[in-house]
């Protein structure tokens, strides 16, 4: 079974201040790994995914994430948040090879407030 | 690209009516589907899959159902709802390569009175 930690369920920040939010992950297998963000009564949105290949990953609005093998991370970062960026974030991880559902499982999430 | 549809968008039901939410996918075909529940202040929770045309696999046992009528058409349901059934329901979709690759639609908020 896999699971996901993320460090942080809050994250204060003021605007254009750096931000990083920390995922953790546990699984036996190899896994993709995924970062989503969710504004207010919205739905997910993608912002990146590490799929293979170069454990630096860039997504949408600015954002980043590193793949982490050995500490078994992915972490989000964003070297200048915006008012907008006010929103929750989730880590997720999906097991490589196994075929039945192609299952996503969700950390708890991680709410940033980016404070004027 | 795909697009997710999913109606309505709020709905507000008293206790024991039924439930019937609709997801309807656009721009592929052949997807995974899934539902997954967010009570207020807590994570995602799925609650069923289907990898085809009338193949559903749940999750968690609960006071739910859910359908696939056709490829594109993801149906979740209820006979009687409860108070605890009250939350905010999406409909993702995964398909590509890898189809680990979901993308949701906007939602639906469920209030039960």
């Amino acid at each position: 079974a896999q699971s996901v930690t993320q460090l942080d369920s809050q994250v204060p920040v003021f605007e254009e201040a750096p931000v990083e939010l920390r995922c953790n992950y546990s699984s036996s297998v190899s896994v993709y790994l995924f970062w989503y963000v969710q504004y207010p009564n919205q739905g997910l949105q993608l912002l990146l995914k590490y799929l293979s290949g170069s454990t630096l990953v860039k997504g949408i609005n600015g954002f980043e994430a590193e793949f982490n093998k050995s500490q078994t991370s992915f972490h989000l970062r964003k070297p200048s948040v915006h008012i907008s960026d006010t929103a929750e974030y989730f880590c997720a991880v999906s097991d490589q090879f196994k075929a039945a559902g192609n299952k996503l499982t969700f950390g708890g999430g991680t709410r940033v407030l980016v404070k004027p | 690209s795909q697009t997710i549809h999913q109606w309505p968008a709020t709905l507000v039901q008293p206790v024991g009516s039924p439930l019937s939410l609709e997801c309807t996918v656009e721009g592929t075909s052949n997807p995974n589907l899934y539902w997954y529940r967010q009570a207020a202040g807590r994570g995602l929770q799925l609650l069923f899959y289907s990898v085809g045309i009338g193949q559903i696999s749940s999750e968690v046992p609960q006071n739910l159902s859910a359908s696939r009528p056709q490829d594109r058409q993801f149906i979740l349901s209820s006979k009687k709802l409860l108070l605890s059934d009250s939350g905010f329901y999406l409909c993702a979709c995964g398909q590509g390569s890898p189809r680990n690759i979901q993308y949701f639609g906007a939602g639906t908020r469920l209030s039960v009175l």
